[in-house]
């Protein structure tokens, strides 16, 4: 099975601070994707990535950047965190085959105060 | 552009009755469509997914759905309800325009199963 793992469950932080989200898959898929889910939005994608090194912005990409120097890793960084961030963040993987079903993290509830 | 409309953000059930959740898509091309499941401070669990042939789905823990061009409509159904369904459903639809990697998400709709 693949497995998607977000470093943290639970995260506070504080307005103006930089921000790390981590996200490691093991089943070397060449896509990776954040996303956030807020109440009532469903899930809104950030940025992904379909190679290394290699990022498009998605539909909501303003305030935040990532990286990706590893096949495996992805990270979404928040440059100065804003209480407006405040929400709960999907990591997910997929092949690179056109049309493949995205597998998911277990999300970080991230709370900016 | 491709969208996916969920029609009911809540809907609840009591034990042992159908569940029908909704989903319209919009889309230019053929589509590819899944059903995902969230348990509560979980992420999403792939219920089943629609490609190419065969119109009627099945998926995992008794879930299927059926694909109706007609009606550009993906429902989920499950015969009889289980407490353990509680949980929020979404629909997706695979992205065409420049990238077939992207989903594309409804809104989702929170199912709640009563005794």
């Amino acid at each position: 099975d693949v497995k998607v793992t977000q470093s943290s469950r639970y995260l506070v932080k504080r307005t103006g601070e930089k921000v790390f989200l981590e996200c490691v898959q093991d089943m070397d898929h060449e896509n990776m994707f954040w996303y956030r889910q807020d109440p009532g939005l469903g899930l809104r994608l950030i940025y992904f990535s379909y190679d290394v090194k290699m990022k498009e912005k998605g539909d909501i990409p303003e305030g935040y950047s990532v990286s990706r120097e590893k096949k495996e890793r992805f990270s979404l960084i928040l440059e100065s965190a804003s209480t407006n961030q405040t929400s709960m963040y999907l990591c997910a993987s997929s092949l690179d085959r056109g049309h493949q079903p995205q597998h998911f993290g277990d999300g970080t509830r991230l709370s900016i105060l | 552009a491709q969208s996916v409309t969920q029609l009911g953000s809540h809907v609840s059930v009591s034990e042992g009755a159908l569940v029908l959740l909704r989903c319209n898509y919009s889309s230019s091309v053929p589509p590819y469509l899944f059903w995902y499941v969230q348990y509560p401070n979980q992420g999403l669990q792939l219920l089943l997914k629609y490609t190419t042939g065969a119109t009627l789905v099945k998926g995992i823990n008794g879930f299927e759905a059926e694909f109706k061009k007609s009606e550009t409509s993906f429902h989920l159904t499950k015969p009889s309800a289980h407490m353990s369904d509680a949980a929020e459903y979404f629909c997706a639809v695979s992205g065409s325009e420049g990238n077939t990697d992207k989903l594309i998400f409804g809104t989702g709709t929170r199912l709640q199963v009563f005794p």
